[in-house]
């Protein structure tokens, strides 16, 4: 059953800790993404990956980092330098296709900074 | 940078009415996305459209892209209850490896 997921499916954190979201997929995607979406606000780009070891900074990449040491995962950090980190975060894969590629999404985590 | 617009933000009809949502680009696209989320999960691919002035219809759906290639509409003939969701347009451009999303338009059906 292919996909991909992401877990947990909610978190929470004391304000000042690093977190690590989990993204795995198997559906042999070189293409990986990481959004954060607010409410009203729409999908942000965090970081893009397009291929194994290399990755690229999104709109909104000031506060995380991400690896990608392996095609199936994309794992992401954010971290205490992100100044508003609550949000609902989604992580994507898709086959590169210069813009033109159609985006599969995982079922998100909910990161919850008290 | 690239900026994708869409409007309504939010609209709210009755089951059988019909929905319009209108996405705006700054830039000219290669190809436009629409994506439907469902309240309290993830965004779902629903089409994708490429040429100046293609039109492509889904059952009750209908998706427009412009002549210029910059903006887009997506149509519900007769919603039902189980059209309720965010609806998400995203615009890719040439030598770009990323789509631009617009904020999105949620869609509320009472019965």
């Amino acid at each position: 059953d292919g996909g991909i997921t992401q877990s947990p499916k909610y978190l929470f954190r004391k304000e000042g800790q690093n977190v690590t979201l989990s993204c795995e997929q198997n559906l042999n995607h070189d293409a990986m993404y990481w959004y954060r979406q607010d409410p009203g606000q729409g999908l942000r780009l965090i970081y893009y990956s397009q291929i194994v070891n290399d990755f690229q900074k999104g709109d909104i990449a000031e506060g995380y980092s991400v690896s990608r040491e392996k095609k199936e995962s994309f794992p992401l950090t954010v971290t205490s330098a992100q100044k508003n980190p609550t949000a609902f975060y989604l992580c994507a894969s898709s086959i590169p296709g210069q813009g033109r590629e159609t985006q599969y999404f995982g079922p998100g985590t909910r990161l919850l900074v008290l | 940078g690239q900026q994708v617009m869409q409007i309504p933000q939010y609209q709210h009809v009755q089951e059988g009415e019909d929905f319009t949502t209108y996405c705006n680009s700054s830039t000219t696209l290669s190809n436009i996305q629409w994506y439907k989320q469902r309240p309290g999960g993830h965004p779902v691919f629903l089409i994708q459209l490429v040429k100046s002035g293609e039109v492509k219809k889904q059952k009750r759906l209908t998706f427009q892209f412009g002549e210029a290639k910059k903006n887009s509409s997506l149509h519900i003939t007769a919603t039902q209850t189980t059209d309720v969701g965010t609806y998400f347009c995203a615009g890719g451009r040439t030598g770009y490896s990323t789509l631009t999303f617009g904020k999105g338009t949620m869609l509320l059906v009472s019965p």
